[in-house]
């Protein structure tokens, strides 16, 4: 079992959807969680990052921590064309010190 | 505010030459990652600092790979001898942690090629 995992898509959303990216993590310890996204050919940038379990929004974004079922996801709401990027899941496990653990990285495509 | 730099933004050298990878984390900043992305494995941590002492090197794939880190503003990888499978893109990325967990900042990255 990965550490981390996501399916690698793509997802394809119409322009004004919803975008829902999931992910999973294997240490039950884990407290920290981030999102990032990735244009081709970038360097990942942070969406957004949660601690707690439950909702944290900011603008279009929300993520949502679920620590029973191990499991956090990212929902973009009024999805844009320019969202179109791969979003990367990070975790850092309960193993002492700041190790952070991606994910493969899910393909989002929002077709206009 | 200047993000963290990397050096140089691509490479392209032949197989068995020495290759130097640069990094300035962004200042104020106590830890320092080194990753390597590619499309086969991802992004994965090579090694990383906090407080400019190695912390977990345990990414790193064999001996001929190494990191260094003098001083709080700057580090380094390096490769050698360099081989083909070591093509990939290298990202730095450098944060400030604490007593909570925070995000990490990724430069640019440098994209070798190994021939």
């Amino acid at each position: 079992q990965k550490e981390v995992e996501q399916n690698s898509g793509p997802l394809s959303v119409p322009e004004g959807a919803i975008a829902s990216l999931n992910c999973t993590y294997s240490d039950r310890g884990s407290q920290s969680f981030f999102w990032y996204r990735q244009y081709s050919g970038k360097s990942p940038e942070l969406i957004m990052f949660i601690y707690s379990n439950g909702d944290k929004e900011d603008g279009r974004f929300t993520a949502q921590l679920n620590k029973a079922s191990q499991y956090v996801s990212l929902l973009i709401r009024d999805s844009q064309p320019s969202d179109s990027a791969t979003y990367l899941c990070a975790v850092i496990p309960n193993t002492g010190g700041f190790k952070t653990i991606f994910g493969a990285g899910t393909r989002l495509f929002v077709k206009a | 505010d200047a993000g963290v730099i990397q050096s140089p933004r691509h490479e392209v050298t032949e197989m068995g030459q020495e290759v130097t990878l640069r990094c300035k984390p962004i200042s104020g900043h106590n830890s320092l990652f080194w990753y390597r992305q590619t499309m086969m494995r991802g992004l994965e941590l090579l090694i990383y600092f906090n407080n400019n002492v190695p912390i977990d090197d345990s990414g790193m794939p064999e001996d001929r790979f190494s990191a260094k880190m003098p001083n709080a503003s700057f580090s380094t990888l390096k490769i050698q001898p360099s081989e083909p499978r070591d093509s990939a893109v290298y990202f730095c990325a450098s944060s400030l942690q604490g007593t909570s967990n925070q995000p990490q900042h990724f430069g640019d990255g440098t994209r070798l090629s190994i021939l």
